[in-house]
């Protein structure tokens, strides 16, 4: 089973600041067949389900702000807040849908500084 | 619009067992997997299980944590999927959502989740 490890666990951004979260996986998740990476993004708030941010790694959902950006390739990944707002403050997780069974990192929690 | 709605958690004993009901619309049932993902109080996303269509044979898969315990089944002619967990333990006490996968199975939208808690 492919194991996804976030960092760091928390993280606290002042507002306007950028947000950097990294997700590993312990194996590759790029198919080679399509040349694509089989990673998602989710931020979920206090109460809510999670909620589809960036799937292919780097494909913003539709609706999502553009602060809101994915990259990498392989096994590491990072999810970028360019420019931190208030309603951002949420735990973020990665997922791999590469395999079965589908795995998400642990969580990171972001707050305002 | 499409919607997921969980429903059946409650107060379960250690041992006993309890089944979950994810109605959907919005979508083409027939034609979707529908995924288990549970969140324990504070803690992360863990995958539990799906079911695939029937033009997949409605194949199921589980984790290991809850094989042999939690069976998915679906009634494509009430747009439902369930959950059957048998053997609960303390350890299965979590919020319990399903899911859509779209496309290769990323997951989109969630229901707002059903809270099961196994206590003596």
């Amino acid at each position: 089973d492919i194991v996804m490890t976030q960092s760091p666990d928390s993280l606290a951004v002042s507002l306007g600041e950028r947000a950097t979260i990294n997700c590993k996986s312990s194996q590759s998740v790029l198919y080679s067949s399509d040349n694509k990476n089989y990673l998602a993004w989710y931020q979920q708030k206090p109460g809510q389900p999670p909620k589809l941010l960036i799937y292919w790694a780097s494909t913003r959902e539709s609706g999502v702000p553009g602060r809101f950006s994915g990259s990498g390739s392989g096994s590491d990944f990072t999810l970028t807040i360019s420019s931190l707002q208030a309603e951002d403050v949420a735990v973020y997780y990665c997922q791999q849908y590469y395999s079965t069974p589908p795995a998400f990192g642990q969580g990171t929690r972001l707050e305002i500084k | 619009e499409v919607q997921l709605v969980e429903s059946g958690g409650g107060l379960v004993q250690p041992g006993g067992s309890l089944k979950l009901s994810c109605a959907v619309s919005g979508f083409t049932f027939s034609g979707s997997a529908i995924h288990w993902v549970r969140q324990a109080s504070g803690k992360g996303l863990e995958w539990v299980g799906r079911i695939r269509s029937k033009v997949n044979s409605y194949a199921t898969a589980y984790a290991a944590s809850v094989n042999g315990r939690f069976t998915i089944s679906r009634d494509d002619s009430k747009n439902t999927a369930y959950l059957q967990m048998n053997s609960l333990r303390t350890e299965d006490t979590a919020v319990y959502y399903c899911t859509r996968p779209v496309s290769h199975n990323w997951f989109d939208p969630w229901g707002q989740g059903t809270l099961v808690t196994v206590s003596s």
